[in-house]
């Protein structure tokens, strides 16, 4: 079975300084994804990643794949009050099932 | 406007109700999801439809039923649930994979089960 593990579980962000999230899995995969979710919102997709060293870049954030570690790492630069909310990350593993990650919940402040 | 819009937003109900939550996409997909989201645990999938068929049930309860009469709707029937099923039900849908695009959430329904 398929296990994703993101660190941390919640991040308290500075306004204007760089963090990274970090998305583990247990088991041979090319294909991750990371989306968004505001409170009461639906999940909103970012990212999709579909090779090892896949870069994906879009405003302040950046997200790369590499599959031998099995590691993704979402980037935040200058962090900002928009960028408030809980990242998930989520991988799809060889039968096509998408297994998600705990999430991590973002909290930036001044 | 997500493109998966799911009815109603909030659920309240007791343990001998039945209620159905909907799900409606106007993307053109052929595969339709529905996910539980709890607090602290990660989003768990309970019911795949892909071109109409059901393709896969995680061991959910049979409490919980699924309907897709279809490709552009998505029901979840509900009977005799337990205070531990209250949640955020998520409905996705996304083209069946091969190019493996990402899913497309609706806002969810916020059930509390008393």
């Amino acid at each position: 079975e398929l296990k994703v593990e993101q660190n941390p579980l919640f991040l308290s962000m500075q306004e204007g300084k760089n963090y990274t999230i970090y998305c583990n899995y247990s088991t041979t995969s090319d294909r991750l994804y990371w989306y968004r979710q505001d409170p009461g919102k639906s999940l909103e997709s970012l990212f999709v990643l579909l090779s090892n060293g896949a870069v994906k870049q879009e405003g302040r954030l950046m997200a790369s794949l590499d599959t031998k570690a099995r590691l993704s790492t979402l980037h935040i630069t200058a962090a900002v009050h928009d960028l408030s909310a809980t990242y998930f990350c989520a991988v799809l593993s060889n039968d096509y099932k998408l297994s998600f990650g705990a999430g991590t919940t973002v909290t930036v402040r001044a | 406007e997500t493109g998966v819009t799911q009815t109603p937003r909030h659920l309240v109900m007791g343990m001998t109700n039945k209620k159905s939550l909907k799900c409606e996409q106007h993307l053109g997909h052929n595969a339709m999801y529905w996910y539980k989201q709890s607090a602290k645990k990660p989003l768990e999938l309970m019911f795949v439809y892909s071109l109409e068929e059901r393709v896969e049930n995680n061991s959910v309860p049979s409490r919980f039923s699924p309907e897709c009469p279809n490709s552009s709707h998505l029901f979840l029937h509900l009977h005799t649930l337990q205070p531990e099923d209250s949640a955020l039900y998520l409905c996705a849908s996304s083209q069946v994979a091969g190019d493996t695009p990402p899913l497309h959430f609706g806002n969810g329904t916020r059930l509390t089960v008393t």
